[in-house]
Formats: structure tokens, sequence, C-alpha cells
């Protein structure tokens, strides 16, 4: 089993909302990561755990907030977001740094 | 940060014929994967590789990471018109530095198959 469940899987918030968005794995992997993605360009990475500790954050701004509250579970705190926030979000995990990681089918995210 | 430079941008193919792309950069990667990403969906691993010279396949795909640690390719082989969809490289950058567990991703191939 690769599964890497994500939800909802479409999402649309006003600017002043607050939302979270879900990651879930079984796999019993020790890294997650946090991508945006826009139409027809690559994912772009926001955020990584590893072992549940927060180690790379890409200079995301502070409307958007990681949470890793175990090691199957990834969350994003999404507040006051702008209509350029608009994307795919996808979630990922792998065994551990440096091994495939597999992807969630995303949350289509639209703010208004 | 690091940058995988993917190539071609996009293909148009007949059914049948033989695909190639591939991906560089300017410094060396510890793993090299290969995705396919269709409409509304997530990336899906089609290929792994973590040796340098290592050649692997997956049905119709062959992958190489390059012996200089710097790319990699994919092939596909036959091509059917369930192969549309963009294909991305992607890596994870050598150990040590600010970019150590960054999987970074080339800028990807649009695939069209004409039947």
């Amino acid at each position: 089993d690769t599964e890497v469940t994500q939800t909802p899987k479409h999402l649309v918030m006003g600017m002043t909302n607050k939302k979270s968005l879900k990651c879930e794995q079984h796999m019993g992997h020790r890294a997650m990561y946090w991508y945006k993605q826009k139409a027809k360009k690559p994912p772009e990475l926001m955020f990584v755990y590893s072992y549940e500790k927060l180690s790379i954050n890409e200079s995301v701004p502070s409307r958007f907030s990681p949470e890793c509250p175990n090691s199957s579970l990834l969350n994003l705190h999404l507040h006051a977001l702008q209509p350029e926030d608009s994307a795919l979000y996808l979630c990922a995990s792998s065994q551990d740094i440096q091994f495939e990681a597999f992807f969630g089918q995303g949350t289509r995210l639209t703010v208004v | 940060g690091q940058q995988l430079n993917q190539s071609p941008q996009s293909m148009f193919i007949q059914e049948g014929e033989d695909v190639s792309m591939n991906c560089t950069s300017s410094s060396i990667f510890n793993t090299w994967l290969w995705y396919k990403q269709e409409p509304g969906e997530g990336p899906v691993l089609l290929i792994a590789l973590y040796k340098a010279g290592e050649l692997t396949s997956n049905g119709r795909l062959t992958a190489q990471f390059g012996i200089t640690r710097k790319d990699s390719f994919l092939n596909i082989s036959a091509s059917i018109p369930s192969d549309v969809g963009i294909y991305f490289c992607a890596g994870f950058p050598n150990a040590g530095g600010t970019s150590y567990g960054k999987l970074t991703f080339g800028q990807g191939t649009i695939l069209t198959v004409h039947p």
C-alpha cells in the first residue's frame, strides 16, 4: 500500500476564513512534505517534516501553518489567504529523506 | 536553490513511437525520481533511482541515473494514448548544506500522443 490520503479534495474559502488541509499515511514513513502547485507548473516545496519535526520551511508566508500531530498525520492550517494562494496543494511522504516520495491526490483550493 | 532543467518542454508524437526526455542539474543529486501527473491528480511515482549508472525499467518505461550524478533520462517505448500527461523528473540534492531534504522538481514534459 503506497497510499497518501488528502482531505478535502476541493475547498473554497473566503479571505477571512480559517481552514485546514489534512494528510494521512499509514506506511510508517518518517518524512512528510507539503507542496503547492499552479496549473501546468511543477510542484513547489513548502515544508518538510522529518521524524515529526519541521526541518524545512521554504520561506512560506505565516498565513500557512503546518502541523504534524503524529507520525501518520500532517496538517496545513490556512488563515487570511489571498486569491493568489489558489492552487493544488499536495502532500507527500517517504520512508525517510532521500527516499522515493509518494503523493496524495491533492486538495484543490480556491480563495475568493 | 537547486535547479533541474528538464527537456523537452512538450512532445507531440504518434501512437507507437518511442519517447525520450531528460533532466540535468549543475550540482550532484543523490536520488532521481520520475513522476507522471494527469489533470486534477497528484504525481504518480514511475521509477526511483539511487545509484550512479543505475538503469531501471518499469514495463515500457526505462530510466537511468547519470554517472556524473547530475542527470537522468526517461524513455517510453511504443507509446499508447494513455501515456498522455505531464512527466516530471525530481531529485534529492546531495546530502549536506541547506538543500538537504529538498525534493526538487524539473519543469515537466507535456506529452501528447495522437492515435
